[in-house]
């Protein structure tokens, strides 16, 4: 089945960093591909997506890039803030949603 | 006011005990979800419902049962709660027209003793 595979955390930066959080999938089709963001106590948001290959999500200074060949979406930031501080999942997507399949989240703490 | 609300918010009871959490949206959304979240496996779809009369079971649905009362309102059964349902569980939206973006709830902690 479906797959998707995050790098552990917890990842510690100090504000301004340069940020990567890794993530590979396994998908028998052409899924579509997603970062989600968990504040402390809150419900996920999404963060950016993509659907096709070579496509570029973006938002508040993130990005991911959808790279079938390697079969990843990795999430980077040029400078991260302390507000950044949350958990990142990654996920896909086949049958247009019908069905979601989340990594395991990875934890970011940023430091002032 | 949020878009998507949960109750209660935090729930401790009995191995045993029938517990039912309760999702609302106001999003006017078709389609609803209910995920559980444990440490380091992300989140696990129990049950979708993609109308009021359309609702299937996810990969995680043994031990739950679901009722969609509304359009608006998912709710979600453990009939006889057991300790290793212990978790945060979630409620999302989506719409017909854009189903792979999901709108999540603040979400449930739910501690079985």
């Amino acid at each position: 089945g479906d797959s998707v595979t995050q790098m552990e955390g917890p990842v510690t930066l100090s504000e301004e960093a340069f940020l990567t959080i890794n993530c590979t999938y396994t998908a028998t089709g052409y899924p579509s591909l997603f970062w989600y963001v968990q504040y402390p106590g809150e419900g996920l948001q999404l963060l950016l997506k993509a659907t096709k290959a070579d496509d570029k999500g973006s938002n508040k200074g993130f990005e991911a890039t959808y790279r079938k060949e390697t079969t990843s979406f990795h999430l980077e930031k040029g400078s991260v803030q302390v507000s950044d501080s949350a958990v990142y999942f990654c996920a896909l997507s086949e049958d247009y949603g019908q069905n979601f399949v989340f990594g395991p989240g990875t934890r970011l703490s940023v430091l002032p | 006011d949020a878009d998507v609300t949960q109750t209660p918010r935090n729930r401790i009871t009995k191995t045993g005990k029938r517990i039912m959490l309760e999702c609302s949206q106001t999003k006017g959304h078709d389609r609803m979800y209910w995920y559980r979240q444990d440490p380091g496996l992300g989140l696990q779809l129990i049950y979708y419902s993609f109308d009021v009369k359309d609702i299937n079971k996810g990969e995680i649905s043994d031990g739950y049962s679901v009722s969609r009362q509304a359009q608006a309102k998912f709710s979600l059964s453990l009939e006889s709660a057991i300790p290793n349902q212990t978790a945060l569980y979630f409620c999302a939206t989506s719409e017909r027209g854009s189903p792979d973006t999901q709108y999540f709830g603040p979400g449930t902690r739910l501690t079985v003793l």
